[in-house]
């Protein structure tokens, strides 16, 4: 069965800081790897995806995570952190089988995300 | 575009009590997921439509929870009777085709509790 494991429970960074959230999936096929953010209140956002392609993918807000295949990971990243990006993250993952995606996407436990002004 | 709606936001009921979730996705979007979030964790399925019919209900617990896309649009998630455990944010998420490049779209979510 698939599993998406985010490592850290709660990161806490200064303005300017620079960020990166572990994600690892463990599945053998295929998979489309997906970022979401849930700002406090608001729902779930997509921040970028990947399914094919150019391994490095930019995503919205200076965002943007790399997929490294060997190690079945989906690491995200941002140079310069703000205010306003204390959030919580989640990355996804669902597979994807000849003539479709499996649908069901597969959540990690999500990462918090506090900045420090 | 207007997003997924879901309603209502919040809702508050004593356990062994019926409740119904709504979802309306975004138009057009032929696909439709109820995930359910329990506090600390990330989403879960619970169900998958196409249009109006279920894909996969395979963690839909059916003694208890049940759901409808009638006319391949609405939907609505019902839960009866109501266990503390159900306490969660239940979300619907739509997407336009099945495919391999599928994205889905998050609503805002149904905040239930169960006391």
């Amino acid at each position: 069965a698939q599993s998406v494991s985010q490592h850290n429970h709660h990161v806490i960074l200064s303005e300017a800081a620079s960020l990166e959230l572990g994600c690892n999936y463990s599945y053998g096929g295929t998979v489309n790897l997906f970022w979401y953010v849930q700002y406090p209140g608001q729902h779930l956002q997509l921040l970028l995806k990947y399914f094919s392609g150019d391994p490095l993918v930019k995503g919205i807000k200076g965002f943007e995570a790399e997929f490294i295949k060997s190690k079945f990971s989906f690491n995200l990243r941002k140079p310069s952190v703000q205010w306003s990006d204390t959030a919580e993250y989640f990355c996804a993952v669902n597979a994807r089988h000849y003539g479709g995606s499996q649908g069901n996407l597969i959540f990690g436990k999500g990462t918090k995300l506090s900045v420090k002004p | 575009e207007a997003g997924v709606a879901q309603s209502p936001r919040y809702k508050i009921i004593e356990k062994r009590q019926s409740v119904a979730f709504w979802c309306n996705p975004i138009s057009g979007h032929a696909t439709l997921y109820w995930y359910q979030q329990i506090l600390g964790q990330g989403p879960k399925l619970l169900i998958q439509f196409q249009n109006n019919g279920v894909v996969d209900d395979s963690q839909l617990p059916k003694d208890r929870f049940s759901a409808e896309r009638l006319k391949g649009v609405d939907s609505t998630l019902k839960i009866q009777p109501a266990k503390l455990e159900d306490s969660a944010v239940y979300l619907c998420a739509s997407s336009l085709f099945h495919d391999t490049q599928e994205t889905q779209y998050f609503g805002p979510g149904t905040r239930l509790l169960v006391l």
